[in-house]
């Protein structure tokens, strides 16, 4: 079945590392997504991607970076700047300008 | 720019009562609408859309949503829960570019949380 997978499930970061977040999936979608979740926040756009070798910022991108190298894959960075990264990342995907997204069952990052 | 303003962050209800879970948007382009929904430590799943058409919107789980264009609303419904029902429910914003075409970026908001009681 085609969908998108998120992974680790779990991930835990010490003070001043850089941690990577995998999204991939087989939907052959060319837009990807990654959003950020906070309890009572809902959810807010990091970066988005709508072909392979071009994205761009979201809403709350500092502390974060990405690559689109291929079209199955759009890992997220969460970098030592950073200052607040425990949350869970949720990865979605849709036809290209399209609705609805597909989303992954996402990550729950926590510090140290 | 948009936002998305889900008026009720919790709400409780007794199993098979009727449930609304409002949602108001603001926008100064026309949009298309969504609502999600979240069960605990997973990802979001869409439960129906507004694109263009009818503004009633039937999706699955026998929830519906009515657009309301006039009150930039689109509220939430289903007549008859279930313990199931139980999890968090997220309304979505879209832009429409010139032609239709959605650009693909979405603006949430806050959640509703809703507790289905036995």
């Amino acid at each position: 079945d085609g969908g998108i997978t998120q992974s680790p499930k779990y991930l835990f970061r010490k003070e001043g590392q850089n941690v990577t977040l995998s999204c991939e999936q087989n939907l052959n979608h060319d837009a990807m997504y990654w959003y950020r979740q906070d309890p009572g926040q809902g959810l807010r756009l990091i970066y988005y991607s709508q072909i392979v070798n071009d994205f761009q910022k979201g809403d709350i991108a500092e502390g974060y970076s990405v690559s689109r190298e291929k079209k199955e894959s759009f890992p997220l960075t969460v970098t030592s700047a950073q200052k607040n990264p425990t949350a869970f990342y949720l990865c979605a995907s849709s036809e290209t300008g399209g609705q609805p997204q597909h989303f992954g069952d996402g990550t729950r990052l926590s510090i140290l | 720019a948009q936002s998305v303003t889900q008026l009720d962050s919790q709400v409780p209800v007794f199993e098979e009562a009727p449930v609304e879970l409002r949602c108001n948007y603001s926008s100064s382009v026309s949009v298309y609408l969504f609502w999600y929904v979240q069960y605990p430590n997973q990802g979001l799943q869409l439960l129906l859309k507004y694109l263009s058409g009818s503004t009633l919107v039937k999706g699955i789980n026998g929830f519906e949503a009515e657009f309301n264009k006039s009150q930039t609303s689109f509220h939430l419904r289903k007549p008859s829960v279930h313990i199931s029902d139980t999890a968090e429910y997220f309304c979505a914003v879209s832009d429409q570019h010139a032609g239709g075409t959605s650009y693909g970026k979405l603006t949430f908001g806050q959640g509703t949380i809703l507790t289905v009681h036995p």
